[in-house]
């Protein structure tokens, strides 16, 4: 069974920094694209990152410079580094294994 | 303009079909892409449910019901999904989805209410 559990996000004030990771069991982040998608309160998804088995990496342009995903190989685990976050980065964040594969999301709430 | 357009609300009654759009933009020829097509009740993560670039090349996923299926009107430049024998469970948000230029591009939505 695949499982991906995503790190518990919090409240962080605007200009913080935040590292979520997201561990996988049953399914090898390495060999597979991964995706982080946010849903604001309310909002549909919307894709932030995504991470290609070739290392390749590219960002939704709202959050390119201050968001950097990783992936530590030997951990199975996905990481979303977040800089300089933002009140418009509150949401429900997910990590996605290929199309299918969505973890619970964890809320990270931006604000003073 | 959004490069993915969902009706916002939708209503149909149990046992009835359900035929839901996703239009995209002018300049983004529904006939090039593979649509994908989730559903997503609340407090949980979206659910993927098919994928759909024409009829010898589509995808369900796995364990979800034959009665959900896809196609594309081309001449409205949309991609559809079709629920057939609307189910009470059915009631969810129900989101498209395109891969374009390394990034996804979600719709806006349709909430589905069966009554």
């Amino acid at each position: 069974e695949v499982q991906l559990v995503e790190s518990a996000g919090g409240l962080i004030q605007p200009g913080g920094s935040l590292r979520l990771s997201c561990a996988a069991s049953g399914f090898t982040v390495s060999s597979n694209y991964m995706t982080w998608v946010r849903q604001a309160p309310g909002k549909g998804p919307e894709w932030v990152s995504v991470i290609y088995s070739s290392g390749n990496t590219h960002y939704a342009d709202s959050v390119k410079g201050r968001f950097t995903i990783s992936r530590d190989n030997s951990k199975n685990t996905l990481y979303l580094q977040m800089n300089s976050l933002r009140d418009e980065d509150t949401a429900v964040y997910y990590c996605v294994g290929g199309l299918n594969y969505w973890g619970q999301g964890t809320l990270v709430t931006v604000s003073s | 303009q959004a490069v993915l357009t969902q009706p916002a609300s939708l209503s149909a009654s149990p046992g009835a079909s359900a035929s839901l759009t996703c239009t995209l933009r002018s300049g983004f020829n529904v006939g090039t892409f593979n649509i994908y097509w989730y559903q997503q009740k609340p407090g949980s993560p979206p659910q993927y449910l098919l994928t759909y670039k024409s009829d010898s090349d589509k995808q369900q996923g796995s364990g979800v019901p034959s009665r959900f299926s896809g196609s594309k009107d081309a001449s409205a430049n949309a991609g559809i999904l079709l629920i057939s024998g609307l189910q009470s469970e059915d009631e969810a948000d129900y989101y498209c989805m395109i891969w374009h230029n390394n990034a996804w591009v979600f719709g806006g939505g349709t909430k589905l209410t069966v009554l």
